[in-house]
């Protein structure tokens, strides 16, 4: 079944750019939407953005400014960008697939803390 | 951006009880809404999407209803392994938004 799974630094510093990129095993990365959320440690969830394997994007208006997402079918992979990082980015950050930006196969997450 | 409001933040039950939870979103959203449950240190799980459609897996106990604004997730006999944090998100606007959960406990 298909499986993702999330990796990436779990140490960002303040002002720098979170980098992390979901691999896709035991399906195709194709004809699917692909998207990223986050959850600050004892909080709720939030969108981050999706990309469809075509690479046609949709993001958060509130994280726009600062999120690129890109697609690599090539290697079944995801990535996730996000400049300018502060405390408030700090979260579990979770690839998932599922139609229009809801999730129906998760990964496990990715815990991310931003700190000097 | 379209807000969702659920409905208790917490519920207290016993095992064996029906329970509702409630999802208002801030303008329609017609039938694309889903459901996830996530229990501490996990992933969410998908419950139910297009407001009413069962995943696949997902025990029969588990139901979604409503359309427009208001929709329910309903649990007709709460099991020991229901206890959890239930969210719903909407994905018809631009933007997906989720609600703040609803954390179902031990009565």
């Amino acid at each position: 079944q298909v499986q993702l799974q999330e990796s990436g630094p779990g140490l960002v510093k303040p002002s720098e750019t979170l980098s992390l990129t979901c691999t896709v095993s035991g399906g195709s990365i194709s004809s699917n939407h692909w998207s990223w959320f986050r959850q600050p440690p004892g909080k709720g969830l939030e969108w981050i953005a999706y990309i469809y394997y075509s690479g046609s994007t949709n993001y958060n208006p509130s994280l726009q400014s600062r999120v690129t997402l890109s697609i690599d079918t090539s290697k079944s992979q995801v990535s996730l960008r996000l400049s300018s990082v502060t405390a408030a980015d700090t979260a579990v950050y979770y690839c998932a697939r599922g139609d229009y930006g809801s999730g129906q196969i998760w990964g496990q997450g990715t815990l991310v803390t931003v700190s000097s | 951006d379209i807000q969702m409001t659920q409905s208790p933040s917490t519920l207290s039950a016993s095992v064996g009880d029906r329970v509702t939870i409630t999802c208002r979103a801030s303008q329609s959203i017609s039938y694309w809404l889903a459901w996830y449950q996530q229990k501490p240190g996990k992933a969410p799980n998908l419950l139910i999407y297009k407001a009413s459609s069962l995943e696949s897996g997902v025990p029969s106990r588990f139901s979604g209803s409503g359309s427009g604004t208001e929709f329910t997730l309903t649990i007709s006999s709460l099991q020991p392994d229901d206890f959890a944090t239930y969210y719903c998100q909407q994905y018809h606007s631009y933007s997906r938004s989720f609600g703040q959960g609803t954390k179902v406990e031990i009565k």
